[in-house]
């Protein structure tokens, strides 16, 4: 069966630091990755989503990169880490499922920026 | 773009049903539905992709109307465990493989 990792689970990191959180999935092989920010009780935002090793698509202009080095590997990065960027970090796959593809979570990163 | 989820939040007792509504401006091509608990993450309940599709499985059902503009979940004889934030997630579509989330409806099961 498939599973998808996230480390750090938490994370502290004061501003102006760097950041680079990790999601690998398990299990599959050319997944469709993706990575959400969602705020303190609000939605989820999609960041960034990937359709292969090194295709990735942003749809939020800001100080975050993501990378796909590896098929089942998924980078978010930031150099310099800003108050507003506090927040739960999910990175999501989606797989084919008969009909349409159906997408999972990780267990999701928590980054707190002082 | 986003989905409009209607209601904001909801309370019920154990045992009553609720409905919980994701529309759109635009036709959609599929829409799922997931429910988060508090400091976890969104767990798949489901997804429709044909107008005018209802599926379901145990007491939570979902309807995707004929012209894919509006889903609906449907929790009959709520439980405690249904507690959560519920979150449509939408593809407009095929191919593109980006799901745009709704604004979510708060759910509190009361004893």
């Amino acid at each position: 069966s498939q599973t998808i990792h996230q480390w750090p689970a938490t994370l502290v990191q004061p501003v102006g630091s760097p950041l680079s959180l990790e999601c690998t999935v398990e299990g599959t092989s050319n997944p469709n990755l993706y990575w959400y920010r969602q705020a303190a009780g609000r939605g989820l935002q999609l960041l960034f989503y990937s359709v292969g090793i090194g295709q990735i698509s942003s749809e939020v202009p800001q100080n975050l990169s993501a990378s796909r080095p590896q098929d089942r590997q998924f980078i978010l990065s930031s150099k310099k880490l800003l108050l507003s960027d506090s927040g739960f970090y999910l990175c999501a796959w989606s797989v084919f499922a008969g009909e349409a593809y159906e997408q999972y979570f990780g267990p999701g990163t928590r980054l707190t920026v002082t | 773009q986003q989905p409009v989820q209607s209601p904001q939040a909801v309370i019920l007792r154990e045992g009553e049903d609720a409905v919980i509504n994701c529309s759109s401006s635009k036709a959609l091509y599929s829409v799922h539905w997931y429910r988060q608990k508090h400091g976890e993450a969104p767990v798949f309940l489901m997804i429709l992709l044909k107008g005018g599709e209802q599926k379901g499985h145990e007491k939570i059902s979902a309807s995707f109307n004929e012209k894919k503009q509006q889903s609906s979940l449907y929790l009959t004889a709520s439980q405690l465990s249904y507690s959560g934030t519920y979150f449509c997630g939408t593809e407009m579509t095929s191919g593109t493989y980006k799901y745009i989330f709704g604004t979510g409806t708060r759910l509190k099961v009361l004893a």
